[in-house]
């Protein structure tokens, strides 16, 4: 069972455009939602988090909207430069079970100069 | 401040034989997590061990194992390898177990299985 679904599976945008992507959640025990930057031979790295009682976290060009009623969270990329072009998760966990995350599918981004 | 490392970064198996991964987490963590990442699954949680006890356990056969040592440093263990398990396994370290605590992820060791 997937349990975070995550849209699209690629996405294409030029400079300085933005990079808007969604994922959605099952388990209503979640309540901590990161997101993860991935580059080719690395490992993910945390980008951003949010936390259901807050509907919007800003960082930089980076963006969480929250939406506890519908179950979905997005990440906004404002500006987006090539630098950012990578492969993005999004996941959840149970704060009171540990540090088990649950990742959505991933999404490759491509900035085009 | 050193980082999380993975040994070794690559490895080369055969069907039918085990292999053990090693993870050393940042100074001063006390969780390690384990996690399968595949084309075709994506990133898969293992399991996650704090303070050298298993607190969580993803959904893999017993044929995956993992300890953790007093000094926080963790080994996974896969015996019996199939096609299956050729993946990169990535390692996270985080301060504690729990509360949304940064998770720092290591470079992960690609095994490929033949």
């Amino acid at each position: 069972q997937q349990q975070v679904k995550q849209s699209p599976q690629s996405l294409i945008v030029q400079k300085g455009g933005i990079s808007i992507i969604n994922c959605a959640y099952e388990n209503t025990a979640f309540d901590y939602f990161p997101w993860y930057q991935q580059f080719p031979g690395k490992g993910p790295a945390l980008l951003i988090a949010i936390r259901p009682d807050v509907s919007e976290k800003k960082e930089g060009r980076f963006t969480i909207s929250f939406n506890k009623s519908a179950k979905q969270f997005s990440l906004h990329i404002m500006d987006s430069q090539p630098g950012d072009s990578a492969t993005y998760f999004c996941a959840a966990s149970i704060t009171a079970a540990g540090n088990k995350l649950t990742f959505g599918g991933g999404t490759r981004v491509l900035v085009k100069p | 401040k050193a980082g999380v490392t993975q040994t070794p970064r690559y490895l080369i198996k055969t069907r039918g034989q085990q292999v053990t991964l090693s993870c050393s987490p940042i100074s001063g963590h006390r969780s390690v997590s384990w996690y399968q990442q595949t084309p075709g699954q994506g990133l898969q949680f293992l399991f996650e061990y704090f303070s050298e006890t298993q607190r969580n356990k993803g959904n893999f056969p017993g044929r995956f194992s993992g300890r953790q040592f007093s000094n926080s440093r963790s080994e996974m263990n896969v015996s019996t390898l199939e096609l299956g398990d050729s993946a990169l396994y990535l390692c996270a370290s985080s301060l504690f177990s729990g509360a949304g605590t940064e998770a720092f992820f290591g470079q992960g060791t690609r095994l490929t299985v033949v």
